[in-house]
Parts: C-alpha cells; structure tokens; sequence
C-alpha cells in the first residue's frame, strides 16, 4: 500500500524557517518525480515545487522562489521541503504528492504550516 | 501560466448526472495527449486523482466518474450522483511548469 506521511508542519512567525519532510513507502520512490501542493484554509489547491527523480533537477512557483528549497534522500525514501522567510501567505496544508504526466498519483494527509506572530 | 478557469458550485440531484467543466487559457495537449487531471477532495481529507490525462479512470474510482475533452477544454462527468460524490473537484494541467489548478468546483444537492 502506498504511504506517503508529512511532518513538521506547526505555528511560526513571519521571517522563521521551517522544515517539512514526507516519508514514503509502498511503491519505489526513485521512480517517481515529486511534489509539495498546499492548500490555504477554505482555499483552493496550489502546486508549489517539484523535485526530479535524483534531485538533479528542481521546480519552484514564482513567489516561494529563493525562499523555499524542495530535496529529496532516495536512500531513505523521504521527501523535505525546507520553508525559509516564512509570510502569512505561506499559512497552508502542505501535501506530499507523486509528480507525473499522469497527475499527482498520491497524497499524504497535509501537514498544517501557520504562519502568524 | 495556464490558467484554468472552472465554475465554483454546481448543484445536482442525487441519481442524475453532474458535468463539470474547465476551461484552459491555453492548450494543454501534445501530439494528442491531453495533459489534463481531475481530483475529488471532500472536507478533511486530502485530494484523491479520478481521472488523468482527460479520459483515463485511475485506480479503484467507480465507473460512474469519466472525463472527456481535448486541447482546451475538459469535461468531468458523474453518471448517476451520489451522495458519496458530493465534494469538491479540481482540474490541473501538466502541460508545462508551473503545474497549475483550477479552483475548484463545490458540488452540492439541489
């Protein structure tokens, strides 16, 4: 069965850092591309980065570019999103998801990220 | 960025069909591939794929769920609704970076 679990998430204040990691099992994760989704309260999904299959290559939305920093230990089948500079706006459910031209496969349950002083 | 562009709220009646559009601000297909995903995410819960690349049913999702469409636009059929399918649902395209959603269709019982 397919496993993906985040955590890390919690309450930060604006300008902090935070770490988040996803822990896979199930399937073999080197296989897949990979991506962290958020979701804002009572807001709609926003993709945010994607990693290549050996963390060669990574993709970032404009406004968490420079700030945010997607990798990935194939060795240990796990998945980090490393948030620094956090803004209100960063304030989400943060998804761990397999990324591919076949849509994001599988989700872990989200990890909430509140930003707020 | 491709936008997608989908109504907020359909409301429907239990047993009859629900259609769900959206719309690209650009196409989204190559060489009649069409790189357009379909999830249901209801309240709590995190998003689950129903359809991808338009047409296809990903694993374990009922029959009564399809997906059609091409280029720009793309159609999520639920034939008949239950009231297990009442949910949110989104379109997204990995047509190119970013990866990007619509916002999202709230389907709701007339």
């Amino acid at each position: 069965e397919v496993q993906l679990v985040e955590s890390g998430g919690g309450l930060v204040q604006p300008g902090r850092s935070l770490k988040l990691s996803c822990a896979a099992s199930g399937f073999t994760f080197s296989d897949y591309y990979m991506a962290w989704v958020r979701q804002a309260p009572t807001k709609g999904l926003e993709w945010v980065a994607s990693i290549s299959y050996d963390g060669g290559s990574t993709y970032y939305r404009d406004s968490v570019k420079g700030r945010f920093t997607i990798s990935r230990d194939n060795a240990k089948s796990s998945l980090y999103l490393q948030m620094d500079s956090l803004r209100s706006e960063d304030t989400a459910t943060y998804y761990c998801t397999t990324d591919g031209r076949y849509g994001f496969a599988y989700w872990g349950q989200g990890t909430l990220v509140t930003v707020s002083s | 960025d491709i936008v997608l562009t989908q109504s907020p709220v359909l409301a429907v009646s239990l047993g009859q069909r629900a259609t769900i559009s959206c719309r690209a601000s650009q196409s989204v297909s190559i060489s009649s591939i069409n790189l357009m995903h379909w999830y249901q995410q209801k309240p709590g819960q995190q998003p689950k794929l129903l359809i991808y690349r338009a047409s296809n049913l990903a694993s374990g999702i009922p029959a009564r769920f399809s997906g059609s469409g091409s280029g720009t636009d793309f159609t999520l059929t639920i034939d008949p609704v239950q009231a297990d399918d009442i949910a949110a649902y989104y379109c997204q395209q990995s047509r190119e970076s970013p990866r990007t959603f619509g916002g999202g269709t709230k389907l709701e019982l007339k």
